[in-house]
């Protein structure tokens, strides 16, 4: 079965400096994506970026990017120059064409500090 | 276009009691899935429809649970005789399986029940 480990309950990072979050992941396929998303308190669960592993680039969206190892089945999310904002809980998720539920990892808690 | 929504966004009944929450995926996807999150988890996949059919449900998902998306359009989930331990947010997201988003799935604000 799927899993996804997200190593670290709760981070925090100063506003403005860079923060990264970790993500690995079993699988036997060759075929998926990943996905980050965050999750602000009460509220909505929003897709911050996704990366395709067919794909040697890594994603970038703004601030927010990945480095996508796929040797080691990792995944992690690199916040830049952070923001109050960017505090939330983000989850890192797996998903497979022909398996298409998203798994989703524990999670992170993000705290922002000014 | 909007986005995915759900209705009630807050639900509190006593043990025992029906309870229905409803979905409105964007309106060109043809996929939606219902999950279950509780505090401080990830959510958890209960089940998925493909256009009005029902192609996969979760062991989670016990008899008491049904899901419905008649004419593919919204769904509804049904949680029948609930107890304590239904208690979560359920979470409604949509998706497409081409173009340039395909896969990424999009979630509705959730509702949140509570069993009393």
């Amino acid at each position: 079965a799927q899993t996804v480990t997200q190593s670290q309950p709760e981070m925090s990072v100063q506003e403005a400096e860079t923060v990264t979050l970790s993500c690995t992941y079993d699988t036997s396929e060759s075929d998926y994506y990943l996905f980050w998303y965050k999750q602000p308190p009460s509220r909505q669960m929003i897709l911050v970026i996704r990366q395709e592993a067919y794909k040697q680039q890594n994603a970038t969206e703004n601030r927010f990017s990945v480095n996508f190892q796929k040797a080691a089945k990792s995944f992690s999310l690199k916040i830049s120059d952070s923001q109050l904002g960017d505090a939330a809980m983000y989850f890192c998720a797996y998903i497979t064409p022909g398996n298409t539920p998203l798994v989703f990892g524990k999670g992170t808690r993000l705290s922002v500090i000014a | 276009d909007t986005g995915v929504s759900q209705d009630p966004r807050h639900k509190i009944t006593k043990r025992g009691q029906n309870v229905t929450f409803r979905c409105d995926p964007i309106s060109e996807h043809n996929r939606l899935y219902w999950y279950r999150q509780t505090l401080g988890q990830g959510p958890e996949f209960l089940t998925y429809f493909q256009n009005e059919a029902q192609l996969e449900k979760s062991r989670l998902l016990s008899d008491r649970f049904s899901a419905e998306r008649p004419k593919g359009s919204f769904s509804t989930l049904e949680i029948q005789r609930t107890e304590q331990g239904d208690s979560a947010m359920y979470l409604c997201a949509s998706t497409r399986l081409w173009g340039r988003h395909s896969y990424e799935q999009y979630f509705g604000p959730g509702t949140r029940l509570t069993v009393t």
